[in-house]
């Protein structure tokens, strides 16, 4: 089935850094979303993406849907503690069933050392 | 408003045997999606439904059902359990479209 290429698999960090993550795929998607898993929780939305070169913000995250379509990029500025967890991109595709499934990368896994 | 309620948190299953999983979505919506993690494939989307109805199947075997009730609660039920079902399930709830979705805290299915 559909994947996305989600890099870096992992980041061990500085606390006060920057960090960024990217999302790439073969397919265009309509929507691009990015996620953040905690242990034992489920994905907590951080930031969607509804349109192609859309840049939003939320807090010190920022994230692009970038124009080709076909690729995303999550950027955290900063980096404290609490950022710890794994961080998903996820996809979706324009028509018919797709409308109503989400295609998720591997995860970003961050840590962030105080 | 109270979240995404998924029930059993924890199961442990035999092999062969089957097991139902329930989730609650946020009050008012109407689309529940499920999906299975491990640690190999990631999050793959198991199936959607809306107003009763499954919108959408991922690809998995038949084994893997679901339903969708009145109340837009939903059920998924997984048949002659494998060691390879061991997941995390979770589903996610929104008002109409998968994009704006919210997710339960799962439940951590254990096959042994």
């Amino acid at each position: 089935g559909q994947q996305l290429n989600q890099s870096p698999q992992s980041m061990f960090i500085q606390e006060g850094e920057d960090v960024s993550m990217n999302c790439t795929s073969s397919s265009i998607f309509n929507t691009w979303l990015w996620y953040k898993q905690d242990p034992g929780e489920g994905p907590v939305l951080l930031i969607a993406l509804y349109k192609a070169g859309e840049l939003t913000s939320n807090g010190r995250l920022t994230a692009q849907f970038g124009i080709t379509r076909k690729d995303s990029f999550l950027n955290i500025s900063a980096s404290i503690p609490s950022d710890v967890g794994i961080y998903f991109c996820a996809g979706q595709l324009q028509g018919g069933g797709s409308n109503y499934k989400l295609t998720f990368g591997k995860g970003t896994l961050l840590t962030v050392n105080p | 408003k109270a979240g995404v309620t998924q029930t059993p948190r924890y199961l442990i299953k035999t092999r062969g045997q089957q097991v139902t999983l329930s989730c609650s979505p946020i009050s008012g919506h109407r689309s529940v999606s499920w999906y299975q993690q491990t640690p190999g494939q990631g999050l793959q989307f198991l199936f959607e439904y809306f107003s009763e109805t499954q919108r959408n199947k991922g690809n998995f075997p038949g084994r893997f059902s679901g339903r969708q009730f009145s109340n837009s609660r939903s059920e998924m039920n997984v048949s002659t359990l494998e060691l390879g079902d061991s997941a995390l399930y979770l589903c996610a709830s929104s008002l109409d479209d998968t994009r704006r979705g919210f997710f339960g805290q799962g439940t951590r299915l254990t096959v042994v």
